[in-house]
């Protein structure tokens, strides 16, 4: 249970085009989704939090106009990379939290490449 | 405040051995600690967690060790297989389902044969 799917799974994408990831909670409502970005061989970056139903909020440092997301529904969160250029590649992770039973779960992650 | 420490960096551990990895916070709103496991291209699994009132939870061959006068954690992989080989990574979050999870920096670990 408490599973979370994260589409796709790899994206190459072209310079200035724009790229949708979608996470779906699976078997559970989440009310809350965490959007992260791996550097390679580094931990994650949390890049904002994503609550149903509300504006997301933003990390300090993270350009909320590029990075896109909207959570409409307890099931869907999706993350919107905006005018892409080679430096937004990268891997990126949804989460949301479960309850105490599984915690935060995540998803597969989504590797980015813009050329 | 809102840092955890992970350590070491990386690991290298022969098959059936004993793999340590160890954390520490600073914060003491936090009581909920997960160790996740990560292999390459792939999003983190939770391996196992713990809360401030118990100092050690067993699953299987993971066991973590918590000591909360001294805000460290560490995660013991018992008979370590190859298959262990990744990344794993601490994590400390205050209670509540919003409450964002401060990651350490991850330690590779390495099991040979």
């Amino acid at each position: 249970g408490a599973v979370v799917s994260q589409h796709p799974s790899w994206v190459i994408c072209k310079s200035g085009t724009s790229v949708k990831i979608e996470c779906r909670s699976l078997d559970f409502q989440a009310t809350t989704m965490f959007w992260y970005r791996q550097f390679p061989k580094q931990s994650l970056m949390l890049m904002a939090t994503s609550n149903e139903g509300s504006k997301a909020t933003y990390e300090q440092g993270v350009e909320k106009d590029k990075f896109l997301i909207n959570h409409a529904s307890l099931t869907l969160s999706t993350l919107t990379v905006t005018s892409a250029h080679p430096e937004d590649s990268s891997f990126y992770i949804c989460s949301a939290w479960t309850g105490l039973g599984y915690g935060y779960t995540f998803g597969s992650g989504t590797r980015l490449t813009v050329v | 405040q809102q840092q955890v420490k992970q350590s070491p960096q990386s690991l290298i551990v022969q098959k059936g051995g004993i793999s340590i990895i160890n954390c520490a916070y600073e914060n003491t709103a936090f009581d909920y600690f997960p160790w996740y496991q990560q292999f390459p291209g792939k999003g983190p699994a939770l391996l196992i967690a713990i809360r401030p009132d118990v100092s050690e939870k067993k699953e299987g061959r993971f066991t973590i060790s918590f000591n909360k006068s001294a805000k460290q954690f560490s995660l013991h992989i018992m008979d370590s297989q190859p298959g262990d080989s990744a990344t794993y990574f601490c994590a400390a979050s205050p209670t509540g389902t919003a409450s964002k999870l401060t990651f350490g920096t991850g330690t590779r670990l390495q099991v040979t044969l």
